[in-house]
């Protein structure tokens, strides 16, 4: 079925550090991803996004590596802070044009 | 310029009622899609509209439908509420099903009593 999942659920990490978040798809014809974040009582919020035809992207603070070979995504966020917490999701477009989420991973920051 | 709007914020039924979620698009987008999320969950792809048609729909039961306005407003209807609807739905917008950068409104919650 239709899944796109990541390898951990949660991610703790000391403010000022790099965060690696990772995850999983299945569908191999996706050519269009996205991460979202989502603070507590709010909406997702788009992070940065990636097309098939590129293994990386740069945003602020934020890199998103594609390894097609694997299906495998991750999120890299330099120089973690404490308004980094929340839980990311990433998402893949499929051919159908459906957005599919994974499960999320929350992200806590330690002072 | 007003990002995806929803209503209400928080919507309280009981169990066999009718519930109508309201969502606005940013000003042209004319592509809204319809999420539940469970406490603690993940996004489930519950319904797709774009250009005022349904394009798709996820593995929801038929009680859960919706529409989409000339304006390109949406509105999501769940008839016949089970307690298992709690859930914060979330509706979003993007230009158009292949520009894919998709934006988020804060979400109805929904209790089912």
């Amino acid at each position: 079925g239709e899944s796109v999942g990541l390898h951990l659920p949660t991610l703790s990490v000391q403010e000022g550090d790099n965060s690696i978040i990772n995850c999983a798809y299945s569908n191999s014809a996706s050519d269009y991803f996205i991460w979202y974040k989502q603070e507590s009582g709010k909406g997702p919020q788009f992070i940065i996004d990636i097309r098939s035809n590129m293994d990386k992207r740069q945003g602020q603070r934020v890199t998103v590596l594609l390894n097609k070979t694997v299906k495998h995504l991750s999120l890299q966020i330099a120089a973690t802070q404490p308004g980094d917490s929340a839980v990311y999701f990433c998402a893949e477009l499929d051919s159908s044009y459906k957005l599919i989420f994974g499960s999320g991973t929350r992200l806590l920051v330690r002072p | 310029e007003a990002g995806v709007t929803q209503s209400p914020t928080h919507l309280i039924k009981t169990r066999g009622q009718q519930a109508t979620l309201r969502c606005s698009p940013i000003s042209g987008h004319t592509s809204v899609y319809w999420y539940q999320q469970a406490l603690g969950l993940g996004l489930q792809f519950l319904l797709w509209y774009d250009e005022g048609e349904e394009r798709n729909r996820g593995n929801f039961p038929p009680r859960f439908s919706g529409r989409q306005f000339p304006n390109y407003s949406s509105e999501l209807n769940v008839n016949a509420l089970e307690l298992e609807d709690s859930a914060l739905y979330l509706c979003a917008s993007s230009l158009g099903r292949r520009n894919t950068e998709a934006f988020f409104g804060q979400g109805t919650r929904l209790t089912v009593v």
